[in-house]
């Protein structure tokens, strides 16, 4: 059974950093596109980032309001991906998934909430 | 990267069926067959119920179905039921290798 398990979370000030980390199971982790989508309180879901796998370079992309500001990374054996967030902003406050992509994002996990507050 | 269009609320009656509609550009949308749909209830994480445009995963009902025409994609629900009241979320690839969400769509049952 696939599971997906995000933690991390929490509440942090502006301008501070966070890690969250989110842990696979149940398939080959390495084999696959690794993405983060949030969701504002009360509003829509958004993309936030990719990871490929290490056979396509492991290269990363993101959405262009947290470009230069988070960072995606990936711990094959481990089955862990992360997602590195840095000068946080109050836009930022979210539940965070962790999905499995494979152009349509077949696996979340039950997501972690983020707030960013002074 | 915009979202992609969808209404913010369509409604129906048990028995009935509903489209929403999920319109984008020639750089997503129109781009690929990469169009998926999600369903979320409150509270909960967002579940897989299209993908590739118009091909469902094992356990979703034969009651969703998904099309595409041009930059606009659509999500059909026939046969309402009372637990298909949700957010839908339409998703697709773009040209520049990332992802865009529509704003979503609330569904209710009547």
């Amino acid at each position: 059974e696939v599971q997906l398990v995000e933690s991390g979370g929490g509440l942090v000030q502006p301008g501070r950093s966070l890690r969250l980390s989110c842990t696979a199971s149940g398939f080959t982790f390495g084999d696959y596109v690794m993405s983060w989508v949030r969701q504002a309180p009360g509003k829509g879901l958004e993309w936030v980032g990719f990871i490929r796998s290490k056979t396509y370079g492991g290269t990363t992309e993101y959405a262009a309001s947290v470009k230069g500001r988070f960072t995606i990374s990936r711990d094959d054996s481990k089955s862990i991906a992360y997602l590195q967030m840095n000068s946080l902003k109050t836009e930022d406050t979210a539940v965070y998934y962790c999905t499995r992509d494979r152009g349509r994002f077949d696996y979340w996990g039950q997501g972690t909430l983020v707030t960013v507050s002074s | 990267q915009s979202a992609l269009t969808q209404p913010a609320s369509v409604s129906g009656s048990p028995g009935q069926s509903i489209t929403i509609s999920c319109t984008g550009t020639s750089s997503d949308v129109g781009y690929y067959n990469y169009v998926s749909w999600y369903q979320q209830h409150p509270g909960k994480a967002p579940k897989l119920m299209i993908y590739d445009v118009s091909n469902r995963p094992s356990g979703v009902s034969n009651r969703f179905s998904g099309s595409k025409s041009g930059n606009t994609a659509s999500l059909t629900i026939s046969g309402l039921q009372a637990e298909d009241e949700a957010d839908y979320y339409c998703s697709s690839y773009t040209s520049s290798s990332t992802r865009v969400f529509g704003g979503g769509t609330k569904l209710t049952v009547l």
